[in-house]
């Protein structure tokens, strides 16, 4: 089955800079990738995702970059604000709505 | 707020007691999955339901009993739990498809004593 491997497991920045989170990915078929948020007291709610065939989609602050030759995909914060502040899970589908989380990073933007 | 409702939000139950996690979406979408999730770790999934048959069972044990009395509803039944059940119990929904996301409510906080 998929393993997804996610990297840092705890970051912290200063507000107004950028925030870089790496996952990777070991079934060449995985064909959608999400990237979650999920703040305490609350489920994870998906922030932006990327599909295979597109290698980088951005959604003003949130960007997402996909190497499917390397197997992995980044997520790229910047201007980071203190509400930015959560534990962020990667995530890639391989087929039959089976999703597979990485193990968690988790942000702290320091005011 | 998220467009998946959970209730409870909190449970509080013994181990003898007899409980069901209810979740409800209406955005259409004909898969429906419960997970579990226990602090500082990802969710794990548990079941999925599709076009209201269940497609997935990761093998959970039987006092975990699921049921989709729709497409629209999602039921969860607790029985004879064990204190290591106490979990965040998420339930998400979606199209389906390998290439749509899962959107997930907030969960029922489940303690066990």
């Amino acid at each position: 089955g998929e393993n997804v491997e996610q990297h840092p497991s705890t970051l912290s920045v200063q507000e107004g800079d950028s925030a870089v989170i790496k996952c990777t990915y070991s079934d060449s078929a995985s064909n959608y990738f999400p990237w979650y948020k999920q703040e305490l007291g609350k489920g994870p709610q998906l922030i932006i995702d990327i599909r295979s065939n597109v290698g980088e989609k951005k959604d003003q602050r949130i960007a997402v970059t996909l190497n499917k030759t390397a197997k992995h995909f980044s997520l790229h914060i910047t201007e980071t604000q203190p509400e930015d502040s959560a534990v962020y899970f990667c995530a890639a589908i391989a087929g039959a709505n089976n999703l597979f989380f990485g193990t968690g990073t988790r942000l702290t933007v320091i005011p | 707020d998220t467009e998946v409702t959970q209730t409870p939000k909190h449970l509080v139950m013994g181990m003898t007691n007899k409980k069901s996690l209810k979740c409800e979406q209406h955005m259409g979408h004909r898969a429906m999955y419960w997970y579990k999730q226990k602090a500082k770790k990802p969710p794990e999934l548990m079941f999925v339901y599709s076009y209201e048959k269940l497609s997935i069972n990761e093998s959970v044990p039987s006092r975990f009993s699921p049921e989709c009395p729709n497409s629209s509803l999602l039921n969860l039944h607790l029985h004879a739990l064990q204190p290591e059940d106490s979990a965040l119990y998420l339930c998400a929904s979606s199209h389906g498809t390998d290439d749509q996301p899962q959107h997930f409510g907030d969960g029922t906080r489940l303690s066990i004593l």
